[in-house]
């Protein structure tokens, strides 16, 4: 593994269905963010987390549930799927290290259908 | 509420210059940042300001004025990869990026 992956690459889903989108770094980076972007808006902060056993609420984080039980791991719930939900889901990472651009870096992300 | 504006669309020429502007209103300043993203793709950091003026990277430049809460990056010698859309974000009071939505960059031959 290099940087961050995300799983699955796509999923269409039916609504009310449970899912989870999977998110994986390497980089020993202590913050971790997960995003939605959706066409005409910038990307929309759901959940994020300053450090493994810590999570916070981001800007829409209705309907969505993260934990983070280790450095490397932030999975991202919908424990009933919703067409809103319909998406393109992005899970980012940075050292979380303040004095500097603690920059984020994006995974590849995983686009949502719920039908 | 906070706000980035960017312009929807710009058309520019391969070998020309380009200016894309980013206006913000945000609650506190903590840095902006310029992202690249290729379609279908993520988004890929481009460049970070924080102090106001000019920071030169290549090809691409980024100025910030912090008291106009005004930002553009600068694409010089254009080429056709350069197509992308670049997104502005501003780091707020809480340490959050507040994002805009946006310029696609078209580049004609």
């Amino acid at each position: 593994i290099a940087g961050i992956t995300q799983a699955p690459t796509s999923q269409i889903l039916a609504a009310g269905r449970r899912m989870t989108l999977r998110c994986t770094q390497d980089m020993r980076h202590n913050a971790m963010y997960w995003y939605r972007q959706d066409l005409g808006l910038g990307l929309r902060l759901i959940h994020y987390s300053n450090t493994a056993g810590t999570t916070g609420k981001g800007e829409v984080p209705d309907g969505y549930s993260v934990s983070r039980a280790n450095t490397d791991d932030f999975p991202l719930t919908l424990a009933s799927a919703v067409p809103s939900q319909t998406s393109v889901y992005f899970c980012a990472s940075s050292t979380g290290l303040a004095g500097g651009p603690d920059t984020q870096y994006f995974g590849p992300g995983t686009r949502l259908t719920v039908l | 509420g906070q706000n980035i504006d960017q312009p929807t669309e710009m058309t520019a020429t391969e070998g020309a210059i380009v200016q894309i502007n980013c206006t913000y209103q945000t609650s506190g300043f903590n840095g902006l940042f310029w992202y690249q993203q290729h379609a279908g793709e993520a988004p890929t950091f481009l460049s970070y300001n924080v102090l106001d003026g000019l920071e030169e990277k290549g090809r691409f430049s980024s100025f910030l004025s912090r008291s106009k809460g005004y930002s553009y990056l600068l694409l010089k010698e254009l080429q056709m990869k350069d197509s992308a859309s670049y997104l502005c974000a501003v780091r707020d009071s809480n340490y959050q990026l507040i994002w805009g939505a946006g310029t696609k960059l078209i580049i004609k031959p």
